[in-house]
């Protein structure tokens, strides 16, 4: 079975730090993604990256940036310079051959101006 | 481009009633998921279908929940008789192409309140 856990269940910051959000996976495929979205107060999921299990380059999009590292199984997402719109809830979660996306918890995220 | 439509978007019934929850995916997706959340649970796959066909069901919670998806443009779920357990919030979400690494769209989702 595949599992997702995001230990950090509310993390408070003032605006423009850093913020890094844990999140580490369990599965037995040997082929599978990782996914990472947001859900602000609005309440819908927005889409923010997808990464393959061959794939263990980091990726950068504007202030955003994951680190993805097989060796401890897991797939950190960094806020760099956070901003108060960033508040939001993120999910972070895996799909394999069953090709259900499997959630963690989530990560409350608050920013503080 | 639209994305995915969930109608209503919130629903307050009262225990026993029927409630349906409506879904149109984004065109041209061949997959739909339907997701449930709560605190306590988090989100949950109900169930998902490919090419209108259901592929897995073993998220549903029990007899009282059904989900169709009579064409592409189209899905619902529906649940008789409701009990106030079910209140959550409900989402739809479709995706295109092979089914584990294709990302998710998900609607607004639907705020149902059970009394």
């Amino acid at each position: 079975a595949q599992k997702v856990t995001q230990a950090q269940t509310e993390i408070s910051v003032v605006e423009k730090e850093d913020v890094t959000l844990d999140c580490v996976y369990e599965t037995r495929d040997t082929t599978y993604y990782l996914f990472w979205y947001k859900q602000p107060p609005s309440g819908e999921l927005v889409f923010l990256i997808r990464r393959n299990s061959f794939d263990e380059q980091n990726e950068i999009s504007g202030r955003y940036s994951w680190n993805f590292q097989k060796s401890t199984s897991s797939f950190n997402f960094t806020i760099t310079a956070s901003q108060v719109v960033d508040s939001a809830v993120y999910f972070c979660a895996i799909s394999g051959n069953t090709g259900k996306l499997i959630f963690g918890q989530g990560t409350t995220l608050q920013v503080k101006p | 481009d639209a994305g995915v439509i969930q109608s209503p978007r919130h629903e307050v019934t009262e225990m026993g009633q029927e409630v349906t929850l409506r879904c149109k995916p984004i065109s041209g997706h061949n997959s739909l998921f339907w997701y449930r959340q709560t605190m306590m649970r988090g989100l949950e796959l109900l169930i998902y279908f490919n090419n209108n066909v259901p592929i897995d069901d073993s998220g549903m919670p029990e007899d009282r929940f059904s989900a169709k998806m009579p064409n592409a443009s189209f899905s619902t779920l529906k649940i008789q008789p409701s009990e106030p357990r079910d209140s959550a919030v409900y989402f739809c979400a479709s995706s295109l192409g092979a089914l584990r690494d294709s990302e998710q769209y998900f609607g607004p989702g639907t705020r149902l309140t059970v009394t």
